[in-house]
């Protein structure tokens, strides 16, 4: 079965301040989908990203940015210069053929 | 990007009461649904699939006969939740899944959740 392991439960940060969400999984399928979700808390799902495994092209968007490699099975989501906006619980999520896991999901903080 | 709605937002029921959560796409057709369920502070957990025309498959663990689920259409899918209890309070999320035929554009959209009370 597939599982996501997000190990940071809080991270608490200093505005201007970069910070990297870790995020692991497992899964025996060879096509899969990496995601990162954003939850404020208003509690909707914000989308940040998706990642096919046949596509290990790190990407940058904006202060966001992510790591991916398939050979330590890790999909890092990095915020170059934190704002007080991006604090949230952030998740990992990984789908194989029809449903979708998600991790435990990393809070952040970040204080001006 | 597509947009799934959820009606209600919020409910405050009074315990043995059932209480019905809507889920729609409102710009594609989803032959797929899910329901998710979360506890405060913590993860999405998947409750069940659902299938436009077929029954729901449900998570080990979850009570099908408490958690009436219905996909009576491509855009539309429902959770009932039966005789409600305080237990069963939580933040009800559903998505579905927009498949347009290629897996690169296989992916799902979330609705922005209702918040379950039981009192």
């Amino acid at each position: 079965a597939q599982k996501v392991t997000q190990a940071q439960t809080e991270i608490s940060v200093v505005e201007k301040e970069d910070v990297t969400l870790d995020c692991v999984y497992e899964t025996r399928d060879t096509t899969y989908y990496l995601f990162w979700y954003k939850q404020p808390p208003s509690g909707e799902l914000v989308f940040l990203i998706r990642r096919n495994s046949f596509d290990e092209q790190n990407e940058i968007s904006g202060r966001y940015s992510w790591n991916f490699q398939k050979s330590t099975s890790s999909f890092n989501f990095t915020i170059t210069a934190s704002q007080v906006v991006d604090s949230a619980v952030y998740f990992c999520a990984l789908s194989e053929v029809n449903d979708m896991r998600f991790g435990a999901g990393t809070r952040l903080t970040v204080k001006p | 990007g597509a947009v799934v709605s959820q009606h209600p937002s919020r409910v405050i029921c009074k315990s043995g009461t059932s209480v019905k959560i809507e889920c729609r796409s409102l710009d594609f057709q989803a032959t797929t649904m899910f329901w998710y369920r979360q506890f405060p502070k913590q993860s999405l957990m998947l409750m069940a699939t659902s299938n436009e025309g077929s029954k729901a498959t449900y998570e080990q663990g979850v009570e099908k006969d408490k958690f009436l689920i219905n996909h009576a259409s491509l855009t539309l899918s429902t959770l009932t939740v039966t005789s409600a209890h305080p237990e069963d309070s939580s933040f009800y999320i559903c998505s579905a899944r927009d498949f347009t035929g290629t897996a690169l554009t296989d992916t799902q959209y979330f609705g922005p959740g209702t918040r379950l009370t039981v009192l």
